[in-house]
């Protein structure tokens, strides 16, 4: 079955740029989202069609793609944004949803 | 203002049956593609199902083929996933997503199956 791959985890010191990368092979025909997810909460969109900003997120997150890999950037990490985040796409038909297993953020 | 509320989740016995409910409001819900998405405790977002518009193409991961049925109401603006033959490994909190741009997903709702 399709997957999709992302790091375990990632650490960043307040102020750096963090990023996350998912990668697939369908990536380069189906849009990415992503979702930041604290504990005990349910998941929230930072990112959708790749690199879409829903309102109220940040500009200091922002989204990429190049072949069959994703990337989430944060910007200016903040202490606020230790969670976890999780890509998601479609398999080549897009009809069947695919989420990465989730990167925790560290923020040191 | 998108909502998605969730509702239907409990306690269930291995072997048991539970629907899940989920009430749309804030966006033309016939127009969208819905989802089921669930989360184990401590573990991973994991996709359950998808459903058409008109519920003419249903889609399930490979888990839950032949267990759970995802269905929709579109005059009630409502979402339903039918989880029936439960074991242990199905606890999780079942969230309901649309296909919307961008996507919105609800609260979540708590299904333990446990005896």
């Amino acid at each position: 079955s399709y997957e999709l791959t992302q790091p375990p985890s990632v650490s960043v010191s307040p102020g750096q740029t963090a990023r996350i990368t998912c990668s697939g092979d369908a990536l380069p025909k189906q849009y990415a989202y992503w979702y930041q997810q604290k504990p005990g909460q349910a998941p929230v969109l930072v990112i959708y069609k790749d690199s879409e900003r829903p309102s109220g997120i940040p500009e200091r997150f922002s989204g990429s793609s190049s072949g069959t890999t994703v990337t989430l950037t944060i910007s200016g990490v903040q202490a606020e944004d230790e969670a976890d985040y999780y890509c998601q796409s479609a398999d080549s038909s897009g009809t069947r949803w695919v989420f990465g297993g989730g990167t925790k953020l560290t923020v040191l | 203002e998108v909502q998605l509320v969730e509702s239907g989740g409990g306690l269930v016995q291995p072997g048991g049956s539970l629907r899940l409910s989920c009430a749309a409001s804030g966006f033309t819900f016939s127009s969208y593609w819905m989802s089921w998405v669930r989360q184990a405790p401590g573990k991973g977002l994991e996709w359950v199902a998808n459903i058409k518009q008109d519920g003419s193409e249903k889609y399930y991961v490979d888990s839950v083929k032949g267990r759970f049925t995802i269905s929709r109401d579109n005059a009630k603006n409502s979402l339903y996933l039918q989880m029936n033959s439960l074991r242990a490994e199905d606890t999780a909190v079942y969230y309901c997503a649309s296909f919307s741009s961008p996507p919105a997903w609800g609260q979540g709702t708590l299904v333990t199956v446990s005896s």
